[in-house]
């Protein structure tokens, strides 16, 4: 089974600032990772597929990148909105699993 | 509009069977390409891919619940049932069903709803 580390677990910041999320793959997974957002109470919602494609409607200040163990989620600059937890998804072998996901909360 | 919403919140007792249904609409399972998935999160935890169905009624579960698990679906009535048997308190959780997206991302999701595994 394919591990998926999130880093960091909480990450602590200001509206405005910008946010790095890194999800490490246990294998090589190629492009094969998607990152959720989800807000407390809610159904996560599919942010970014195959490491860089912005799910529709999703704003351009996220943005994605990497490729085989390491993928990186980014946030230009934080809208209040913004302030959720986030997972990455990896499709690349059965069983698909998430990462531990990331939580970005307002400094 | 593609809307998907699951079964209504149960309480089973340990060693019980759960079933739950995703109910959907917008699209159909009978179409070329379509799966539904169930994905769940414990109180406070992350999530845990569950099983996919697809339309040609192929079907994948995760190992280390593949005893336990059960997908079918009901393309008539635009439904897809889970079952898990042999209910454990550890089993609590949100369980959500999703549309697979691209090739196995899921979006949108249900609204989930909460499995308590409580004698």
């Amino acid at each position: 089974e394919i591990v998926l580390t999130q880093s960091p677990a909480t990450l602590s910041l200001s509206p405005g600032e910008r946010a790095t999320l890194s999800c490490r793959a246990s294998q090589s997974i190629s492009i094969n990772l998607a990152w959720y957002q989800q807000k407390p109470g809610q159904a996560p919602r599919l942010l970014i597929s195959d490491t860089s494609n912005r799910a529709t409607g999703i704003p351009a200040r996220f943005s994605g990148s990497g490729s085989g163990t390491d993928f990186t989620l980014t946030i230009s600059g934080l809208e209040p909105e913004d302030f959720a937890v986030y997972y990455c998804q990896q499709r690349s072998y059965w069983p698909l699993t998430f990462g531990g996901g990331t939580k970005v909360e307002i400094k | 509009q593609i809307t998907l919403k699951e079964s209504d919140p149960t309480l089973v007792k340990p060693t019980q069977t759960l079933t739950l249904t995703c109910t959907f609409s917008g699209f159909s399972l009978s179409t070329s390409g379509v799966a539904v998935g169930w994905i769940r999160q414990p109180p406070g935890e992350a999530l845990e891919w569950l099983a996919i169905i697809y339309w040609n009624d192929d079907k994948y579960y995760r190992p280390s619940l593949k005893s336990r698990l059960t997908i079918t679906k009901d393309t008539s009535k635009n439904q897809v049932v889970l079952t898990m048997t042999d209910m454990d308190p550890v089993d609590t959780a949100r369980y959500y069903c999703a549309q697979r997206r691209g090739d196995l991302w899921f979006d949108p999701w249900g609204q989930g709803t909460l499995v308590t595994v409580s004698s």
